[in-house]
C-alpha cells in the first residue's frame, strides 16, 4: 500500500530554514496521478495547508506563507521536500506529507507527521 | 479567498446522530469539493468523505456527507455514533487551487 513518511530535523532555531523531505513508497510521484502536498499542525490548532508539487515541479502555496516557501519534488528518489525559511516559534509544529488526487478531491494518503519545535 | 466555519465542539450519546456544519462565507460551496477528515488524538489525519458525499473504502455507512447550497454549507452526519467516533473532524475544500480547511470540531460522545 501507499505509505508516506516524513523526515528532517526536529528542531532549530529561530531566523533557520527547516527543511524536511517526504519519501513516498507503493506509489510513483512520477506517474502523474496525484500532487504532493505539506500540510502542519500547531500545538493545540487546527490543520494548515502549506503547499503541494506535481511531478513536474509545478506548485501551490499558501498566500500567507508563499515568500517563505520552497516545495521542490526529486523524482528519481521518489521524494518531495518543504523548505521554510526565516522561521519562529510560531512555525513550531507537527508537519505532515499527504498524497492529493488531481481531481481536487482531498488528501487521500498522510504521512504520520514529524514534529519541527523552534526555539532558542 | 473564503473561510471554512466550523462548531469549535459538539458532543452526543452514544447510538444517536450528530450532524457537523461547515459553513462556507464566500462563494457557492457548490463550486469545488468538499472532503472531512478524522483525526484521533495523536494520529494523522484520514479522511471519512470526499468529492461531497464519496466514503472511501473502509468508511462505514454510518458516515455520510452533504452540502447544501441554500445554506452554503457542508455536512458531515454521523449516525449510531460509537464511542471510537470521537475525535476532531475537519471539512476541507478548494479555492482555485489552493487549499482551505475548516477550523475544527471536536466530537465528543458521551
Amino acid at each position: 500500500q501507499v505509505q508516506l513518511q516524513e523526515s528532517g530535523p526536529g528542531l532549530l532555531k529561530p531566523s533557520q530554514t527547516l527543511s524536511l523531505t517526504c519519501t513516498v513508497s507503493g506509489d510513483s510521484i512520477s506517474n502523474g496521478g496525484h500532487y504532493w502536498s505539506w500540510i502542519r499542525q500547531r500545538p493545540g490548532k487546527g490543520l494548515e495547508w502549506i503547499g503541494y508539487i506535481y511531478y513536474t515541479g509545478s506548485t501551490s502555496y499558501n498566500p500567507s506563507l508563499k515568500s517563505r516557501l520552497t516545495i521542490s519534488v526529486d523524482t528519481s528518489k521518489n521524494q518531495f521536500s518543504l523548505k521554510m525559511s526565516s522561521v519562529t516559534a510560531a512555525d513550531t509544529a507537527l508537519y505532515f506529507c499527504a498524497r492529493e488526487g488531481l481531481e481536487l478531491g482531498g488528501m487521500d494518503v498522510w504521512g504520520q507527521g514529524t514534529t519541527v519545535t523552534v526555539s532558542s | 479567498n473564503f473561510m471554512l466555519t466550523q462548531p469549535h465542539s459538539v458532543s452526543e450519546s452514544p447510538g444517536k446522530t450528530v450532524v457537523i456544519s461547515c459553513t462556507r462565507n464566500s462563494g457557492s460551496i457548490a463550486t469545488t469539493y468538499v472532503q472531512w477528515f478524522q483525526q484521533r488524538p495523536g494520529s494523522a489525519p484520514t479522511t471519512v468523505i470526499f468529492e461531497d458525499n464519496q466514503r472511501p473504502s473502509g468508511v462505514p455507512d454510518r458516515f455520510s456527507g452533504s452540502i447544501d447550497s441554500s445554506s452554503n454549507s457542508a455536512s458531515l452526519t454521523i449516525s449510531g455514533l460509537k464511542t471510537e467516533d470521537e475525535a476532531d473532524y475537519y471539512c476541507q475544500s478548494y479555492d482555485l487551487t489552493n487549499v482551505v480547511f475548516g477550523g475544527g470540531t471536536k466530537l465528543t460522545v458521551l
